[in-house]
């Protein structure tokens, strides 16, 4: 199984500012996808943003954008203008640019917004 | 509305008393799977099938069976509960082709006492 790890159990923020999660990743694979799940209070996981490994752009959603990083094999979201809504898990994860549907995550890091 | 439905959302159950967790999805995907998610370890991988009558063992499959008779329904059984199965499960059924985009129930709080 793919190893993915992100070394931030917790993060604090002030609303308005900004805030990065870390998240890095083990595959010896040259293609493959890199996500960013949500996952609030209500427990429900909810797609961010999403990266293919093959594009050197990095992608952004919004006030979301990544820092897609591969021959380091990091992938970090930065969560811009922070709001009271972005409290929630974030969770990263990993899934093969083969046939596999497999997404393998990281333990998550909770973001805490202060008002 | 495309959605993957869980039930139920919570259940107490007593250690070796069998019980079953459902998932049905709307949209005709082919790839179901269930996770486990205990916080520190984030979402492991369960089960997973690639289509009707197909399934496959994910990354934690001790003490859980599946099964697929149809494309919508991928039921997850305990056939014997322990307290070590306490966790909160998640249903996701995905997109086909890349990269793909995996919708996920509500998730199933579980406890076995």
């Amino acid at each position: 199984a793919q190893t993915v790890t992100q070394s931030q159990p917790e993060m604090s923020v002030q609303e308005a500012e900004t805030v990065t999660l870390s998240c890095t990743y083990d595959t010896s694979e040259s293609d493959y996808y890199l996500f960013w799940y949500k996952q609030p209070p209500s427990r429900q996981m909810i797609l961010v943003i999403r990266q293919e490994a093959y594009k050197q752009q990095n992608a952004t959603e919004n006030r979301f954008s990544v820092n897609f990083q591969k021959a380091a094999k990091s992938f970090s979201l930065k969560i811009s203008d922070s709001q009271l809504g972005d409290a929630a898990m974030y969770f990263c994860a990993y899934r093969s640019g083969s046939n596999d549907y497999k997404l393998s995550f990281g333990a998550g890091t909770t973001v805490t917004v202060r008002a | 509305e495309a959605q993957v439905t869980q039930n139920p959302r919570y259940l107490i159950t007593v250690t070796g008393k069998k019980l079953t967790v459902t998932c049905s999805q709307n949209m005709n995907h082919e790839y179901m799977s269930w996770y486990r998610q205990d916080p520190g370890l984030g979402l492991r991988q369960i089960y997973y099938s690639m289509n009707v009558e197909v399934t496959d063992k994910g990354d934690v499959p001790e003490g859980y069976k599946v099964s697929r008779k149809e494309k919508r329904n991928f039921p997850l059984i305990l056939e014997s509960p322990s307290p070590n199965q306490t966790s909160l499960y998640f249903c996701a059924s995905m997109t086909s082709g890349s990269p793909g985009e995996l919708f996920f129930g509500e998730g199933s709080r579980l406890t076995v006492l």
